[in-house]
């Protein structure tokens, strides 16, 4: 019930399309939903998050949709550049951040 | 500026020597982290501790030590008894629990480790 599985484990996308990367998780106690973004060699950094209680929120060209009857929640980039080029995570918090097992996307010039 | 930093940048060991990862924050925040990141497997808990000289096991805690003698620094220790030591190592603080927008995780941008 501590899973979150994400997929696609990768995805490749042309430049100006959408990539659409999803969560699905059991545990309807988590309270918490970010996502991470991961460059070669760095560290995560948040991108966005978003609270069970609140269906899409948007920041930019990132977009989280979150569906609470469906345990579900997805990260859309709307107009990929190859600078979105990284490994995404998606988590879910209760007492401590669980995280899926990332896909790595790949944004062709 | 404010971060985390993790070293060194890579690290080389030979099999069945223990080996210690540093990790050092100047964000003044309570909770540390060590996850361990593999191929396709995501990001593990290995370790946390929410306050100085407490800490608790995360998910694979078994090979691994650590200490919190002080708020800024959390390091790992990578004991022999570890099965599979090679893999990049994040270590990470938040303010509390990362349950909020208010107390995300800060990350660093890891240590490699490569056991032969």
């Amino acid at each position: 019930q501590q899973q979150v599985k994400q997929s696609p484990q990768s995805l490749i996308v042309q430049k100006g399309g959408i990539s659409i990367i999803n969560c699905a998780y059991e545990n309807t106690a988590f309270d918490y939903f970010p996502w991470y973004q991961q460059f070669p060699g760095k560290g995560p950094a948040l991108l966005i998050a978003i609270r069970p209680d609140v269906s899409e929120k948007k920041e930019g060209r990132f977009t989280i949709s979150f569906n609470k009857s469906a345990k579900q929640f997805s990260l859309h980039i709307m107009d990929s550049q190859p600078g979105d080029s990284a490994t995404y995570f998606c988590a879910a918090s209760l007492i401590r951040l669980v995280f899926g097992k990332g896909t790595k996307l790949t944004v062709n010039p | 500026d404010g971060g985390i930093t993790q070293s060194p940048k890579y690290l080389f060991r030979k099999e069945g020597q223990n080996v210690t990862l540093s990790c050092e924050q100047n964000l003044n925040h309570d909770a540390m982290y060590w996850y361990r990141q593999d191929p396709g497997q995501g990001l593990r808990l290995i370790y946390y501790s929410q306050i100085v000289n407490d800490f608790q096991k995360g998910d694979i805690a078994e090979g691994y030590s650590v200490s919190r003698e002080k708020k800024e620094s959390f390091p790992l220790t990578v004991t022999s008894a570890q099965k599979n030591p090679t893999a990049f190592y994040l270590c990470a603080s938040s303010t509390t629990q990362p349950r909020s927008y208010n107390s995300p995780l800060h990350f660093g941008n890891g240590t490699r480790l490569t056991v032969t």
